[in-house]
């Protein structure tokens, strides 16, 4: 697609309840990233893949969170049992090439899915 | 963790006025960059600067970064209503320094009043 689409971009959901997150980036992208957005904040890293493997997941808060990628394309966040302290926007990115946030080369954000729990 | 800083918080200025957002952060940088969010709507890149590098142009933005401060401004000239935004800086850290990923402050929340 022309931008980075994400899906579901409104997402409620009970306290306890299992969410997954889609995120399809720019067609041809390597890179993908996954960030956490709290209200008035800046976006906090989540985690990094590069083709289908996880780069970088140092930034995921716990093991409640996992996110996959297995064509090297299209990713998943999943979140289990969720806390109302998960609500915020989940930002996904991709880019081009092969270095992460070292390389410079630009990312391209999705508009975002904005997950409250209840 | 947040490592960037922004100041101010909130800036409120007339159409046409120049406006200057400042950044620090706190551990050293392989580059640092500018995005720009629309309330609700995802990040925009805007500009990025290197380490080695002290000032660069886009357009009408203008970034500075001082690494012996470790900080570092962006000023967008001659303002539009357009630019009304929340504007925050991004550092990506050394190699083997940290996450792959960039580490984004606060952000200024921009508005221009016409």
């Amino acid at each position: 697609g022309a931008g980075v689409s994400q899906t579901p971009s409104n997402k409620v959901t009970e306290k306890g309840k299992y969410v997954e997150l889609r995120c399809d980036p720019i067609s041809g992208h390597t890179a993908l990233y996954w960030y956490r957005q709290s209200l008035g904040q800046g976006p906090e890293f989540l985690i990094y893949f590069q083709g289908t493997g996880a780069a970088d997941d140092s930034g995921l808060p716990n093991d409640r969170f996992f996110a996959v990628r297995p064509e090297g394309s299209v990713s998943t966040l999943k979140i289990q049992r969720t806390e109302r302290g998960d609500s915020a926007v989940y930002l996904c990115a991709s880019s081009s090439g092969t270095g992460g946030a070292l390389e410079g080369n630009t990312i391209y954000f999705g508009e975002g899915s904005w997950l409250t729990v209840v | 963790s947040q490592q960037g800083e922004e100041d101010p918080q909130a800036l409120s200025i007339q159409e046409g006025e120049n406006a200057t957002m400042n950044c620090s952060y706190k551990t050293s940088i392989n580059n640092l960059q500018w995005y720009r969010q629309n309330s609700g709507r995802g990040l925009v890149h805007l500009i990025l600067i290197r380490s080695n590098e002290r000032e660069k142009h886009s357009g009408r933005l203008r970034v500075t970064l001082d690494t012996s401060k470790k900080s570092s401004s962006l000023l967008i000239t001659a303002s539009r209503a357009a630019d009304t935004a929340s504007y925050f800086c991004a550092t990506a850290p050394y190699s083997g320094g940290g996450a792959d990923g960039l580490t984004f402050g606060k952000g200024t929340h921009l508005i221009i009043q016409p």
